[in-house]
């Protein structure tokens, strides 16, 4: 059971370049997210999926396009990168059960430099 | 709109010493209170979480943390830190759609 799993885990982008950061859960969660980590700035919310089709952007969604064709995997793409998008970028999934017992899951990280 | 406060940045503490960390939430509702911690260039791992029920919440590694309504508060703490310890704490709240917010971390430094 991998449970979370992200690729890349580092990459160097130059400016205006774009790519996309693939998330994988193994563990048939509905709800699937994607976190930025800023030193000093804790993370911070960038888009979320609360299933298969459906995406929502969270606290700082600007920059950052996302998919979520196949249940599994939530992708986060970056059209054309900026030094601002310098940071570690987090994916979790959790369960749909509102209110109850749930928690996410969080990946190891991709660490994302853009120069 | 929901918030999370960690008033330390870094806190220093001798190994075998107490620790608290200090975590503020504001948040409408009953709130999901999580801490998490992550050590340099690792993810991030849940130490414990707090949805009901006991407000006294046990967790791994020897932590616990205490849900105090009145204070809207949700410290962590441990009787006798170790120096594998140290690492960056974070508080977060739930929110609509299982988000989370966090705080900004506290950075924990163990003194031999």
């Amino acid at each position: 059971n991998a449970g979370v799993t992200q690729t890349p885990k580092f990459r160097v982008l130059k400016t205006g370049q774009s790519m996309t950061l693939l998330c994988a859960q193994d563990m048939n969660h509905e709800y699937m997210y994607w976190y930025r980590q800023d030193p000093g700035m804790g993370l911070r919310l960038i888009h979320y999926s609360v299933g298969e089709g459906t995406t929502a952007k969270g606290e700082v969604p600007d920059g950052y396009n996302v998919s979520r064709l196949k249940k599994q995997n939530f992708l986060l793409g970056l059209e054309s990168a900026a030094p601002s998008q310098t940071s570690v970028y987090f994916c979790a999934s959790s369960y749909s059960q509102r209110g109850r017992d749930t928690e996410a899951f969080f990946g190891q990280g991709t660490r994302l430099t853009v120069v | 709109a929901q918030s999370v406060t960690q008033p330390d940045i870094h806190i220093t503490v001798s190994e075998g010493a107490s620790l608290e960390l200090r975590c503020n939430y504001s948040y409408g509702a009953t709130p999901y209170l999580f801490w998490y911690v992550q050590s340099p260039g690792q993810g991030l791992q849940l130490l414990l979480k707090y949805f009901s029920g006991d407000t006294l919440v046990q967790g791994i590694k020897g932590f616990e943390a205490e849900f105090k309504r009145s204070q809207s508060s949700f410290n962590l703490r441990k009787p006798s830190v170790h120096w594998s310890d140290a690492a960056e704490y974070f508080c977060a709240v739930r929110s609509g759609y299982s988000t989370l917010t966090f705080g900004k971390g506290t950075m924990l430094l163990v003194s031999p």
